[in-house]
């Protein structure tokens, strides 16, 4: 069936370069999105891209979009402590799109000063 | 601007208990959705509803019930409370209008359940 994978953790350096991976499994998929979430919160959007675009930039964000292999990365440069947090990655998967989301794991990010 | 705003924050239930968990939005939202998190595992789509008076089935809806009689209010039931539900609690709502758009979801503060 329909899956998003991240792996679990990753840790930087303040100030380097983090860069979070993700793969699903429908190619389908018309929108791809990333999450932040900070301890005890909620979700809350980072960014997101069309299924037609490779790359989006937003300021410190950079979303890559490879569709052929199906892997989405989100690199987030000058990584600050105040990153720190949990990334998830989610699709919206099938042509009868009924605004339901798949999630991955979440990727814990910790940024040590 | 309160968002989505979810009660309880915490609770401890008994096995066999019955709570409700409340959500509300005020964005004015159709869709709204109620997922879990358990540790390591992402989010689980438990329940939807695409408006008022209709609600539908996501991955993990055994155990649980939804009614959604009002566009603010989208409560989610556990009748028999099971040790495996216990887990963090995220409603969530959005104004998605079809598959031209991005389903952006905002998210409520979560409620964290353990029954014991």
């Amino acid at each position: 069936g329909e899956d998003v994978e991240q792996s679990l953790f990753l840790s930087v350096r303040e100030g380097d370069s983090s860069v979070i991976n993700c793969t699903y499994t429908d190619s389908s998929s018309t929108y791809l999105y990333w999450y932040k979430q900070e301890p005890g919160a909620g979700l809350q959007l980072l960014t997101y891209i069309f299924s037609n675009m490779d790359m989006k930039q937003d300021q410190r964000l950079t979303v890559l979009l490879n569709k052929k292999d199906k892997h989405l990365s989100l690199r987030i440069a000058d990584t600050q402590t105040g990153d720190s947090a949990i990334y998830f990655c989610a699709a919206a998967f099938g042509s009868g799109n009924t605004g339901k989301l798949i999630f991955g794991q979440g990727t814990t990010l910790q940024v040590k000063p | 601007n309160a968002g989505v705003t979810q009660t309880p924050k915490f609770r401890i239930l008994k096995i066999g208990q019955s709570m409700t968990l409340q959500c509300t939005q005020d964005m004015n939202h159709n869709y709204m959705y109620w997922y879990r998190q358990d540790p390591g595992m992402g989010l689980k789509l438990i329940y939807y509803s695409v408006g008022a008076g209709i609600t539908d089935k996501g991955e993990v809806p055994n155990g649980y019930n939804v009614s959604r009689s009002t566009t603010e209010d989208f409560p989610l039931r556990l009748e028999l409370a099971a040790p495996s539900q216990t887990s963090v609690y995220f409603c969530a709502s959005s104004s998605f209008r079809g598959s031209a758009t991005n389903e952006k979801l905002f998210f409520g503060s979560g409620t964290q359940l353990s029954v014991l």
